[in-house]
């Protein structure tokens, strides 16, 4: 059974760049078949997709947030990571990493199923 | 405002049914599988459905999903005190080449 876990600051001040990581267990994050990927939930809201990284590093970032992003991996440790820049409060959400199996090649049917997540970790931007 | 719309409460009593509709384009929806995904409160979503109408191992067949056109359905029949929570429905989008999902959807069961 695939586990995630995020772990990180809770609290990150106005400006700063908050960073996450998320180590999984229970499989290995180099297995290919699968994206690992991060999606965030601000209080009271609906889900956001924040971007996605393979385990040979190439990435797939939400274009609205794509000059903030940074999601890079480490397989030696089964982790991947998240660093977003320049935050405000409007960044203040709950953070979740999970595992992506997404297939979209032009002209045909694409899918992209989030099958297992970590427990999710509260950020919160303030001063 | 998200790309996929979903009503924002639907309610039903113990033991019937509900459904929950999706409504997107054709850049989404139209031409992509729809995932559902069900959170309960204060946890993680799970995925419930994938493949517009597939179940993961350990997901009851009191859920199902359906999907025509630009719009998708999530049911849930025989309803349990359980079942509450909010679901979401989520999608590849061709235009805005990213995934999408829906505001949710908060289900009651009174």
């Amino acid at each position: 059974q695939v586990q995630l876990q995020e772990s990180g600051p809770g609290l990150v001040k106005p400006s700063q760049t908050l960073s996450l990581t998320c180590t999984v267990s229970g499989g290995s994050i180099s297995s290919g078949d699968y994206y690992w990927s991060w999606i965030r939930q601000p209080p009271g809201k609906g889900l956001e997709w924040i971007g996605y990284i393979y385990y040979s590093g190439s990435t797939y970032y939400n274009p609205s947030l794509k000059s903030r992003v940074t999601i890079s991996v480490d397989t030696s440790k089964n982790q991947f990571s998240l660093k977003l820049s320049s935050v405000t409060a409007a960044d203040t959400a709950v953070y979740y990493c999970a595992r992506l199996y997404i297939v979209v090649v032009p002209a045909a049917i694409g899918e992209a199923i989030f099958d297992y997540w970590g427990q999710g970790t509260l950020v919160t931007v303030s001063s | 405002q998200s790309v996929l719309t979903q009503p924002p409460s639907v309610s039903a009593a113990p033991g019937q049914k509900v459904t929950i509709s999706c409504s997107g384009s054709s850049s989404n929806i139209g031409n992509n599988y729809v995932s559902w995904y069900q959170q309960l409160p204060g946890t993680a979503p799970k995925l419930l459905i994938y493949d517009n109408n597939k179940r993961p191992s350990g997901i009851p067949d009191r859920f199902s999903g359906s999907k025509s056109g630009t719009s998708a359905t999530l049911g849930i029949t025989g309803l349990q005190t359980g079942d509450e929570a909010d679901y979401y429905c989520g999608t590849w989008d061709s235009s805005l080449s990213g995934v999408v999902f829906g505001g949710g959807t908060k289900l009651t069961v009174l």
